[in-house]
């Protein structure tokens, strides 16, 4: 069974640009959901995609998106790259719409200057 | 909506020695209450879960962990500590009807010989 991984490991990006984070979902699970850590702090929820759809929101701005593909894998955009989103990426996959049972993956370091 | 809080930034504890970590929960129905690890660099991993029935919760590597509707708390506890649980410990909770998870600031346990 592949457990949930993520791409890159590490990632510099300039202030102003934008970046594409990729997650592949561990085998059978059909739920993302997508956390941002900054150093020091507990994950911040993002968003969750349930079967291709957009299944809850937390506080960021629309310049967070995201998708999710027909094999469950997703990807998180960030346009626009501001210093204060600095922060380790956590992608974790469930099973079903009431996924509360999340694994998390090893995360995407991104860093803004 | 729900939150969590840790009270212990940081806890030292000996190897051997019995391990406890506080979690206090703000959460107006029937919460869904998790305990994560995190070790340096990598993503979270679950080590129980609390959804109904028995408060007291066994989970990975030794841990348990006790649910207190009347405190509102969801302790995690450890018998005899090994080097290898030094880490970083997150307390999170989720609604029947949410599905992300709100975690803590988290707790950073060091381990000393």
């Amino acid at each position: 069974e592949t457990g949930v991984t993520q791409s890159p490991t590490h990632l510099i990006k300039t202030r102003g640009q934008q970046v594409t984070l990729r997650c592949s979902s561990q085998s059978g699970h059909n739920t993302v959901s997508w956390y941002q850590q900054a150093l020091g702090q507990g994950p911040q929820f993002i968003f969750q995609y349930y079967r291709e759809e957009e299944n809850g929101r937390g506080n960021f701005p629309p310049r967070f998106s995201g998708l999710q593909f027909p094999n469950y894998s997703s990807e998180l955009n960030v346009n626009a790259l501001e210093l204060d989103d600095s922060a380790l990426y956590l992608c974790a996959s469930s099973l079903g719409r009431e996924g509360y049972e999340q694994y998390f993956g090893p995360g995407t370091r991104l860093t803004v200057t | 909506a729900q939150s969590v809080t840790q009270p212990d930034i940081h806890i030292t504890v000996s190897e051997g020695a019995s391990l406890e970590l506080r979690c206090n929960y703000s959460y107006g129905a029937t919460p869904y209450l998790f305990w994560y690890v995190q070790s340096p660099g990598q993503g979270l991993q679950l080590l129980l879960k609390y959804f109904s029935g028995d408060t007291l919760v066994q989970g990975i590597k030794g841990f348990e962990a006790e649910f207190k509707r009347s405190q509102s708390s969801f302790n995690l506890r450890k018998p005899s500590v090994h080097w290898s649980d030094a880490a970083e410990y997150f307390c999170a909770v989720a609604g029947a009807n949410d599905y992300k998870l709100s975690f803590g600031a988290g707790t950073t346990v060091t381990v000393r010989a």
